[in-house]
């Protein structure tokens, strides 16, 4: 079946440092890619998406640009803000239905 | 526009007993689905609804059911609960368009707790 696996946190940066959080996935169609944030005490909030091969998503300094050779999603983002602190799920989807398959989640804490 | 809406957002069960769960999606949005969320298991599907019918279904035992109302909200059910069954219930909605689902939209989530 479908899967997406992430980078195993915390990832702990100093304010303005460069991220970047990985995601592979594996699937037998063709999928739309996600990134979602959650913040502490709250539910998924959508950052970013890509619905086809070589779309770039981008969002609050945030981007990702959908790999289909290397079945990978990686999150950069230029220089971290400690706003950022949370935890960061990479999640798959077909165009048809809204059953969403999450990764593990990457939790990033972002110093001062 | 207000965003999903569940209710309540926090529960205390005992073992044994039922819940309901409630989410009413964004205006519009006609397919709500919902995830459990526990440290353990992560994020995982439970089930999604579109114009009142189950249209997936995810791997989760009978105690866990849902419905959806005619004006798109939904609940979820969970009967004779196990202290495995304390999560974070988060509901979703996406708006159905030209054979295509759009990015779904989280609310804030439901914690329960079985005591």
């Amino acid at each position: 079946g479908d899967s997406v696996t992430q980078m195993e946190g915390p990832v702990t940066l100093s304010e303005e440092a460069c991220l970047t959080i990985n995601c592979t996935y594996t699937a037998t169609g063709y999928p739309s890619l996600f990134w979602y944030v959650q913040y502490p005490g709250e539910g998924l909030q959508l950052l970013l998406k890509a619905t086809k091969a070589d779309d770039k998503g981008s969002n609050k300094g945030f981007e990702a640009t959908y790999r289909k050779e290397t079945t990978s999603f990686h999150l950069e983002k230029g220089s971290v803000q400690v706003s950022d602190s949370a935890v960061y799920f990479c999640a798959l989807r077909y165009n048809a239905g809204n059953m969403l398959t999450f990764g593990g989640g990457t939790r990033l804490m972002v110093k001062p | 526009k207000a965003g999903v809406t569940q209710t309540p957002r926090y529960l205390i069960k005992t073992r044994g007993q039922q819940v309901t769960l409630s989410c009413s999606p964004i205006s519009g949005h006609r397919s709500v689905s919902w995830y459990q969320q526990t440290p353990g298991q992560g994020l995982q599907f439970l089930f999604e609804y579109f114009s009142e019918t189950q249209r997936n279904k995810g791997n989760f035992p009978g105690r866990f059911s849902g419905r959806q109302f005619s004006n798109s909200r939904s609940e979820m059910n969970v009967s004779t609960l196990e202290l495995g069954d304390s999560a974070l219930y988060l509901c979703a909605s996406s708006q159905y368009r030209g054979q295509l689902d759009t990015e779904a939209f989280f609310g804030q989530g439901t914690r329960l707790t079985v005591v």
